[in-house]
């Protein structure tokens, strides 16, 4: 079946930091992958998205990339803040008639000042 | 625009009683979909409805239904409530069937006691 293995964590890294999140999937066809993230006491939101392979996603300095090759869409950011201290999700939607997200279990991330 | 909102944001029941949870989507916004996370974890799937019908299921018991009103708004009702439908229960909007932006709402925080 469908499914989403992210790291575990917690992740803990100081401010201006890289940051590198990994995700692999497990799908048929060719899904749509998408990185959503967590704040505190809020719902998701879409951070980025990627669909089709080789795609590059980006928004606020992060980066992932469709590899299809690997099965896999690793989440990075060059320089971290204390602001993007959250819960990142990754997740994959087949075209499938159900249409719905398969997310993984989420990853979560302290920066330190 | 208003984003997706849900109604109520927390609310506290017992064990053995009813809810009914709401969601209003992003106007235009025909396909509304149901996700539960518990603690600690991936939202997991529930129910999407378009254009008032059932679209897909997640692996839910029949205790779980909804539906979807002429509006797109939508409702999910849970009923017999057990300890471990304590979660935060999401919505998400789409234009349409098999379009990749997904918004959620921020969720209802519910409590079984």
């Amino acid at each position: 079946g469908n499914s989403v293995t992210q790291m575990e964590g917690p992740v803990t890294l100081s401010e201006e930091a890289f940051l590198t999140i990994n995700c692999t999937y497990t799908a048929t066809g060719y899904p749509s992958l998408f990185w959503y993230v967590q704040y505190p006491g809020e719902g998701l939101q879409l951070l980025l998205k990627a669909t089709k392979a080789d795609d590059k996603g980006s928004n606020k300095g992060f980066e992932a990339t469709y590899r299809k090759e690997t099965t896999s869409f690793h989440l990075e950011k060059g320089s971290v803040q204390v602001s993007d201290s959250a819960v990142y999700f990754c997740a994959l939607r087949t075209a499938n008639r159900d249409d719905k997200i398969i997310f993984g279990k989420g990853t979560r991330l302290h920066i330190l000042p | 625009d208003a984003g997706v909102t849900q109604s109520p944001t927390h609310l506290i029941k017992t064990r053995g009683q009813h809810v009914t949870l709401r969601c209003s989507p992003i106007s235009g916004h025909k396909s509304v979909s149901w996700y539960q996370q518990v603690l600690g974890q991936g939202p997991q799937f529930i129910f999407q409805y378009y254009e008032k019908e059932e679209r897909g299921r997640g692996n839910f018991p029949d205790r779980f239904s909804a539906r979807q009103f002429p509006n797109y708004s939508s409702e999910l009702n849970v009923n017999a409530l057990l300890l471990g439908d304590s979660a935060l229960y999401l919505c998400a909007s789409t234009p349409g069937v098999s379009d990749y932006g997904y918004t959620f709402g921020s969720g209802t925080r519910l409590t079984v006691v």
